[in-house]
């Protein structure tokens, strides 16, 4: 089946920089690829997804690449704010069916 | 409201004790599934449901079974726990994309914990 690997596991980043998270998955087949992000005690939430006929996708300071050929795509988070801190999960699906996530980023922001 | 909701949120029980996880949403969703969260695992998808009567095995079904006799309610099922399978569960539902089967916002619900000494 797929695997996803999801880097770094522990991300701390100073307020207003930049943050960037990175995945690769194994099967050329999986073409839907969104990012959730989960609060201490929440449930995840997605806030950013790309499908494989895009190669980059951006909402306000998300942004998330894909390239097909090395097979990872990314997270990135510009401008990072208190409220950005959280663990963050990328994940791979073939068509929105079986759903592979990444192990997971937990991300520190400080002010 | 438009919600996925868990029962129960939290429980504890013994090893072999049959138990069910309820789940249902009020969205109409046709793509119902539940994951298990383990620290430093992430989110292993247990099994899922493409529509009413059509389930199939996730990456870690093993321990597990499901049923979806209605749209809305897609129940997890512990024929007998083991504490292995000590985990926070969570159930979600999707929305179709624009292109048929893609799918678009996975909706998860509250998640519960179990725990199984």
């Amino acid at each position: 089946g797929e695997n996803v690997e999801q880097h770094p596991s522990t991300l701390s980043v100073q307020e207003g920089d930049s943050a960037v998270i990175k995945c690769t998955y194994s099967d050329s087949a999986s073409n839907y690829f969104p990012w959730y992000k989960q609060e201490l005690g929440k449930r995840p939430q997605l806030i950013i997804d790309i499908r494989s006929n895009v190669g980059e996708k951006k909402d306000q300071r998300i942004a998330v690449t894909l390239n097909k050929t090395a097979k990872h795509f990314s997270l990135h988070i510009t401008e990072t704010q208190p409220e950005d801190s959280a663990v963050y999960f990328c994940a791979a699906s073939i068509h929105g069916n079986q759903f592979y996530f990444g192990t997971g980023t937990s991300l520190t922001v400080i002010p | 409201e438009a919600q996925v909701t868990q029962n129960p949120r939290y429980l504890i029980t013994v090893t072999g004790k049959k138990l069910t996880v309820t789940c249902s949403q009020n969205m109409n969703h046709e793509y119902m599934s539940w994951y298990r969260q383990d620290p430093g695992l992430g989110l292993r998808q247990i099994y899922y449901s493409m529509n009413v009567e059509v389930t199939d095995k996730g990456d870690v079904p093993e321990g597990y079974k499901v049923s979806r006799k209605e749209k809305r309610n897609f129940p997890l099922i512990l024929e007998s726990p083991s504490p292995n399978q000590t985990s926070l569960y969570f159930c979600a539902s999707t929305s179709p994309g624009l292109a048929g089967r893609w799918t678009d916002t996975q909706y998860f619900g509250p998640g519960t914990r179990l725990t199984v000494l």
